[in-house]
C-alpha cells in the first residue's frame, strides 16, 4: 500500500464550477502538506502548503488538511479552463523529505 | 519564481548512445533531485543529493548515474540508451528555512530514444 493515495482520474468539470481534489495517507508522521499544479509537458509548480491541520486559502484555491482522518483536500472555488492540469498532493514529517501523490488530472470545460 | 534549468528540452537518439541531461540551479540549494516521468504517469524518483559528493538511489531502479561536484550543478547520464528509457526527467531542488521540503522543478527533458 502507498504511504499517499490520490485519485488520477480524470475529473472533468464545467467552467464556474468548485473543484475538490483530495488524497489520504498512512503516516501519521506527516506534519507539512502541498500541492503541486503540473500542466502538461512541464514540471510541477508549488501552489500552496500548510502545516498541520487547519484550512488555508489563498485567492481561488484552499487547502484542507484533516490530520485525525489523514486526509486533505484542494479546493477550487469558480473554476478556469486555465486550472486544466494535474494536481498532485505532496507531504513531509519535517525530516525535509517529500512523498508525493501520483496527481489527478483535472479537465474545466469552457 | 524558482530558478532550475535542464538542458536540452527535448532529445531524439539512437540506441547505444551515450547521454547526458544537465541541471542547474542558481538557488543554492543542497538538496537536488531526479525524477522519471511517464506521460500522465506519477512522479518517480530516480536519484537524489543532499549536497556536494553525496548521491543516492530513489525508489526506483534506473540505469542512469549521477554525480554532484558542485552545489549547482546535478547531471544525470545514460551510458547507453535505450528504448525503454523514453520518458521524461524531471530534475528538482529543495533548500531554505522553511522547515520543510518545498521542492522546485525544471521544466524537464523529454526523452526519445530510437
Amino acid at each position: 500500500q502507498k504511504e499517499v493515495e490520490q485519485d488520477p482520474g480524470p475529473l472533468s468539470v464545467p467552467e464556474g464550477a468548485i473543484v475538490s481534489l483530495n488524497c489520504t495517507y498512512s503516516n501519521s508522521a506527516f506534519q507539512y502538506f502541498m500541492w503541486y499544479r503540473q500542466y502538461s509537458r512541464k514540471g510541477p509548480e508549488l501552489l500552496m502548503y500548510t502545516y498541520s491541520s487547519g484550512n488555508k486559502e489563498d485567492g481561488r484555491f484552499t487547502a484542507q488538511v484533516d490530520k485525525s482522518s489523514k486526509y486533505i483536500s484542494l479546493f477550487i472555488r469558480d473554476s478556469q479552463p486555465s486550472d486544466s492540469a494535474t494536481y498532485l498532493c505532496a507531504m513531509d514529517t519535517g525530516r525535509r523529505a517529500l512523498t508525493f501523490g501520483s496527481g489527478t488530472r483535472l479537465q474545466v470545460q469552457p | 519564481e524558482a530558478d532550475i534549468y535542464q538542458t536540452p528540452r527535448y532529445l531524439v537518439i539512437g540506441t547505444g548512445k551515450k547521454i547526458t541531461l544537465e541541471c542547474s540551479q542558481t538557488m543554492g540549494h543542497d538538496k537536488m533531485y531526479w525524477y522519471q516521468q511517464d506521460p500522465g504517469m506519477e512522479l518517480h524518483l530516480i536519484h537524489y543529493s543532499y549536497g556536494v559528493n553525496s548521491t543516492e538511489k530513489g525508489d526506483l531502479s534506473s540505469e542512469s548515474t549521477v554525480s554532484r561536484i558542485r552545489t549547482e550543478h546535478f547531471p544525470l547520464t545514460l551510458e547507453s540508451a535505450r528504448p525503454s528509457h523514453t520518458s521524461q526527467y524531471l530534475c528538482a531542488s529543495s533548500g531554505g528555512d522553511r522547515g520543510f521540503d518545498t521542492q522546485y522543478f525544471g521544466p524537464g527533458t523529454r526523452l526519445t530514444v530510437l
